[in-house]
């Protein structure tokens, strides 16, 4: 059982550039959240999914877009990279709503925008 | 007032200390609490849930004070382990949307 995991682990982009985050989980989770951390600030989410084929819009979701194709796959892109979105991202799944089911995270992806 | 805010810290506690430090929430109606880990470069991971009657696993203990709008965590016998930050995380509105909001975090450091 890998739990949640994320690709790539690390990436360096420059500004326009575009990128495709994977999250991936082997729990058969119905729900799959991207969140943002940056420093001094909590966790933010971006986007989520509350099952395959649906996704909605957190707290964050400006310049980013998802997809949800796959119940095990949550995607989040990147159409024109900008330097305020050099964060850490972490997804993280769930087998139903929260806070009454646990979240579990991915190792995160570290990404810088020049 | 913010949602939720904690403490950044850090606080340096020897090995072997209690610590304790509290998450203070905005909306009176919130509905659940957590404490969540994160260790340096890593993912969050789920502590302890906070429950009105307080809750206690092993060296920690965590309880919810609605009067004052605040959780507070409690580790007891500190372990040079117990170093991580400590994220508060809830949920501000017994709704649809299912939002939850994590805190900053505090930082704690255990001295040997």
């Amino acid at each position: 059982n890998a739990g949640v995991t994320q690709t790539p682990k690390f990436r360096v982009l420059k500004t326009g550039q575009s990128m495709t985050l994977l999250c991936a989980q082997d729990m058969n989770h119905e729900y799959m959240y991207w969140y943002r951390q940056d420093p001094g600030m909590g966790l933010r989410l971006i986007h989520y999914s509350v099952g395959e084929g649906t996704t909605a819009k957190g707290e964050v979701p400006d310049g980013y877009n998802v997809s949800r194709l796959k119940k095990q796959n949550f995607l989040l892109g990147l159409e024109s990279a900008a330097p305020s979105q050099t964060s850490v991202y972490f997804c993280a799944s769930s087998y139903g709503q929260v806070p009454y089911n646990e979240q579990f995270f991915g190792p995160g992806t570290r990404l810088t925008v020049l | 007032r913010k949602e939720v805010e904690q403490d950044p810290g850090p606080f340096n506690v020897p090995e072997g200390a209690t610590v304790a430090f509290n998450c203070t929430y905005s909306n009176s109606a919130s509905q659940s609490f957590f404490w969540y880990r994160q260790d340096c470069r890593k993912e969050p991971k789920l502590l302890m849930s906070v429950y009105s009657s307080g809750n206690e696993d092993g060296r920690f203990t965590a309880q919810l004070n609605r009067a004052s709008q605040y959780i507070s965590l409690l580790i007891r016998d500190s372990k040079l382990s117990d170093s991580a930050t400590y994220l508060c995380v809830v949920r501000p509105r017994m709704n649809r949307d299912d939002k939850i909001i994590f805190g900053k975090g505090t930082r704690l450091h255990i001295l040997p």
